[in-house]
């Protein structure tokens, strides 16, 4: 079954750290994989995605991550952390044929920024 | 840029009431998605549409149905409404079609749904 796991329940960084958010994921074919963020109360915003091609794809907000197929594993890394990055981080595989992909979604990591 | 709009942002309910989510997706997205959030959760595939016919169903209780609209909104109808249907309720919207990269989704604000 397809399933996303994110190890990290809860990170603390201080402002100015680097980051790195691990998901690995469970999917038969290639996968969608997305990131998307969450602040407290509000909607999801994508950061980035993934459908093929070049591994490491470049997000808004400064944000990357690296497609690992043989380690079925999609981080999320940034390189100097921001207080305004606080938040809830959910990894997402899309699943599903064609054009119908529902999202299946990791527990989250939530992100708290010291200063 | 337009974004998916949700109505209403926040709805309190009584058990056994009913409830309409309303959903009104990107322009020229033709699929839309809902998703259950329960606190401190995450956010659970509910059902989806495309070109107004359901095209996949997650874990909705026969107490909800939805709907896709020629104008392409969508609705979330709920009965008979329980103290465990307490969540957030997220609209997704897409570009459907045939699987194409473009199918990336896009969500809305949310209605917290509160049943007391």
């Amino acid at each position: 079954a397809q399933s996303v796991t994110q190890p990290d329940i809860h990170i603390t960084v201080s402002e100015g750290a680097s980051l790195e958010l691990r998901c690995n994921y469970s999917y038969g074919a290639t996968p969608y994989l997305f990131w998307y963020v969450q602040s407290p109360g509000q909607g999801l915003q994508l950061l980035l995605k993934y459908f093929s091609g070049d591994t490491l794809v470049q997000g808004i907000k400064g944000f990357e991550a690296e497609f690992k197929r043989s380690q079925s594993s999609f981080n999320l890394r940034k390189p100097s952390v921001h207080w305004s990055d606080a938040a809830e981080y959910f990894c997402a595989v899309g699943v599903g044929a064609g054009g119908y992909n529902k999202l299946i979604f990791g527990a989250g990591t939530r992100l708290a920024v010291h200063p | 840029a337009a974004g998916v709009i949700q109505s209403p942002r926040h709805l309190i309910k009584e058990k056994r009431e009913t409830a309409t989510l309303k959903c009104y997706p990107i322009p020229r997205h033709d699929t839309v998605y809902w998703y259950q959030q329960g606190p401190g959760q995450d956010p659970q595939f509910l059902i989806s549409f495309y070109e107004k016919m359901q095209s996949d169903k997650g874990s909705i209780p026969d107490r909800f149905s939805a709907q896709q609209f020629s104008d392409y909104h969508s609705e979330l109808n709920m009965s008979s409404l329980e103290l465990g249907d307490s969540a957030l309720y997220f609209c997704a919207s897409s570009l459907g079609g045939q699987g194409g990269i473009t199918d990336t989704q896009y969500f809305g604000p949310g209605t917290r749904l509160t049943v007391l």
